[in-house]
């Protein structure tokens, strides 16, 4: 088991470029979320998926869009990127049966944007 | 407005020491709180705390939850440079946005030879 990927682990970026950041886990679980980490400022959601077909806005959705193209993959896309989405990118996955916690974390993407 | 504060938000002790870190939280409808290890990259899952006075334990590291004054502490005990990484501490309610947990801001430890 590989558990949660994401691809890519570092990526840079101009202002105004756009880019999508994979997640992929092979666990089955229901749930994947994408999470920012920014130094001082702790995980902040971004938004989740509660099962395939569903998506919904966390705390901070602006400027990103989210696809879960199925059960195993939930992509995170940058239309415009921005210097404040300067970041550590973080996946996580849950199963049903354990809620909204016990989150598995991919590796994460560290992404600059110039 | 949902919140969890971490203290101290860095610590340095020397192998061997005993040490303490603090989760304070203010959440509605109160579910469960969580503690991470976060080294190099990505973090890891150490307690899973839903029940008031039940210390949870793995070697060396114990938790325990007091949900009257709010609060959750996480101990290490006999340090090792193993031990050096942040500490996050997370809450999830119930209702809400299903997949929200709400963390602090981590506690970064670092253990000296």
């Amino acid at each position: 088991n590989a558990g949660v990927t994401q691809t890519p682990k570092f990526q840079v970026l101009k202002t105004g470029q756009s880019m999508t950041l994979q997640c992929a886990q092979d666990m089955n679980h229901n749930s994947m979320y994408w999470y920012r980490q920014d130094p001082g400022m702790g995980l902040r959601l971004i938004y989740y998926s509660a099962s395939e077909g569903t998506t919904d806005k966390g705390e901070v959705p602006n400027g990103y869009n989210v696809s879960r193209l199925n059960k195993r993959e939930f992509s995170l896309r940058l239309e415009s990127a921005a210097p404040s989405q300067t970041s550590v990118y973080f996946c996580a996955s849950t199963p049903r049966d354990r809620g909204p916690y016990e989150q598995y974390f991919g590796p994460g993407t560290r992404l600059t944007v110039t | 407005e949902d919140k969890v504060v971490q203290s101290p938000l860095s610590l340095v002790v020397h192998e061997g020491d005993t040490v303490t870190l603090n989760c304070s939280y203010e959440v509605t409808n109160f579910r469960s709180l969580l503690w991470y290890k976060q080294e190099k990259k990505a973090p890891t899952f150490l307690f899973m705390l839903t029940s008031s006075g039940i210390e949870k334990k793995s070697g060396r590291l114990s938790s325990i939850l007091d949900k009257k004054e709010l609060f959750s502490i996480l101990n290490i005990t006999a340090t090792q440079t193993g031990d050096s990484a942040v500490y996050l501490c997370a809450v999830a309610a119930y209702g809400g946005s299903q997949g929200n947990l709400i963390f602090g801001k981590g506690t970064k430890l670092s253990v000296k030879p």
